[in-house]
């Protein structure tokens, strides 16, 4: 079974611009979450997504977006990128069905390097 | 929001010894995951464990959720266990977890 796949793996982009990641997790998992690890916050949780809508979010500006198809696929979207959101952007997806109580493993892709210039 | 505390910061081993990490967290739990990320900066899930101990080959895992705190133990370790682990909590149902500062292992050969 294939992991978490994450693209692009690296990109380079200016100020001011903005940037779509995209994560396709595991088969047959339905909730895909966000992570931001810098060297100096650490990991960070972004916003998690569950058939579609986003079920929780952290403490980012609103700049930072995502979505979710009906396949599962995910993309994150930042705009008017600034040089503190040069990052590691990790995605992780798990079998979570979402009801209460309910948590489960998290598998994580291999990441997007973002570096802001 | 919780607090999750890793230690030691760093540590070094000699390939084929034993080590303890520790995380300690500021409140109650229902989720706790242990992860390597790998020099290439892959994120691998060791352990769920928001209870109980558990054990994958060379690799444990313990966590005492009414004392909040959790260990990891590696035996015989290898160059390859070299790397940064995680420990990662969660209050609620989700996959929203706080990750801890990590320990920066590095097995010498």
């Amino acid at each position: 079974k294939a992991g978490v796949t994450q693209t692009p793996r690296y990109l380079i982009k200016t100020r001011g611009q903005q940037v779509t990641l995209s994560c396709s997790p595991i088969s047959g998992h339905r909730s895909v979450s966000w992570y931001q690890q810098t060297p100096g916050q650490g990991l960070q949780f972004l916003f998690e997504y569950f058939s579609e809508t986003q079920r929780n979010k952290g403490n980012f500006p609103g700049r930072f977006s995502g979505r979710q198809f009906s396949n599962s696929r995910s993309e994150m979207n930042v705009s008017t990128l600034e040089l503190g959101d040069s990052a590691l952007y990790l995605c992780a997806s798990s079998v979570l069905r979402y009801r209460q109580g309910a948590r489960e493993k998290l598998f994580f892709g291999s990441g997007t390097q973002l570096s802001v210039l | 929001g919780i607090q999750v505390e890793q230690s030691p910061p760093d540590l070094i081993l000699q390939e084929g010894a034993n080590s303890t990490l520790r995380c300690n967290f500021s409140d109650s739990v229902n989720n706790l995951q242990w992860f390597h990320q790998n020099p290439w900066g892959q994120l691998i899930n060791l352990f769920y464990i928001p209870s109980g101990t558990k054990q994958n080959g060379r690799l444990s895992a313990t966590t005492v959720a009414t004392e909040r705190y959790s260990l990891l133990y590696i035996s015989s370790s290898q160059t390859t266990d070299s790397g940064v682990y995680f420990c990662a909590v969660g209050e609620t149902s989700g996959s929203r977890l706080t990750f801890g500062e990590g320990t920066q292992l590095t097995v010498n050969p």
